[in-house]
């Protein structure tokens, strides 16, 4: 089974207020990530867990937070949504290694208004 | 950092007709996955092709790995195609992908 499951689907949010998604895999993976995608560009990594560890890429360090309870389950935390936030946010995973392919979860669309 | 050029950006086909997608990158990647994203945006990993070809259907990827380019071919397009098709190397020996801008496919009838 290679599915990576996402919760929920679509999430409208109101400026200033939080956000959480979530994530879920099977397959025992070491390694999650969450990317942004907005329509039109390229989908953009915001951080990534290997095991426990925690990165986040400089640019969007202070925007989003991030937790993973166990090796299945890994969250995306906004703080205060603004409307730049708006977006489809995509959790993927992989096993850690130079060759091991990335599996995507069907997505959620939030909505921030 | 790892830089991605795909060419063209978007692509009109009339059905039937082939199409050649193409993705350069800037520095040796150990890791290279071609997507093709839905129009409700979901991503599908079409390949997972570091290097080497590799077929599935009337798909078809080759990636020269000293070369840094990567090719996707679609054979017999049919209108279900229509979508756009992200590659996406990695950086160097690491965990991230890059994607590219993407080509955006049209088939039509």
């Amino acid at each position: 089974d290679t599915t990576v499951k996402q919760n929920p689907r679509y999430k409208l949010a109101r400026v200033g207020k939080p956000v959480n998604l979530i994530c879920s895999q099977t397959m025992n993976h070491d390694t999650m990530y969450w990317y942004q995608k907005k329509p039109n560009q390229a989908p953009k990594l915001l951080l990534f867990y290997y095991d426990k560890i925690l990165n986040r890429e400089a640019d969007t360090f202070e925007k989003f937070q991030s937790s993973r309870p166990n090796n299945s389950f890994c969250s995306l935390y906004i703080g205060s949504a603004g409307l730049e936030y708006s977006a489809m946010y995509l959790c993927a995973s992989s096993r850690l290694g130079p060759s091991y392919e990335q599996y995507f979860g069907p997505g959620t669309r939030l909505t921030v208004l | 950092g790892q830089q991605v050029q795909q060419s063209p950006a978007s692509l009109v086909l009339q059905e039937g007709e082939n199409a050649e997608l193409q993705c350069n990158f800037s520095s040796t990647a150990t890791r290279l996955q071609w997507f093709y994203q839905h129009p409700g945006g979901r991503l599908v990993s079409l390949f997972y092709n570091p290097s080497g070809t590799k077929h599935t259907g009337r798909l078809t990827s080759t990636t020269v790995t000293n070369e840094r380019r990567s090719s996707l071919h679609i054979s017999s397009s049919q209108t279900t195609d229509s979508g756009t098709y992200f590659c996406a190397p990695n950086q160097g020996g690491s965990a991230k992908l890059i994607f590219g801008e993407g080509t955006k496919l049209t088939v039509s009838s």
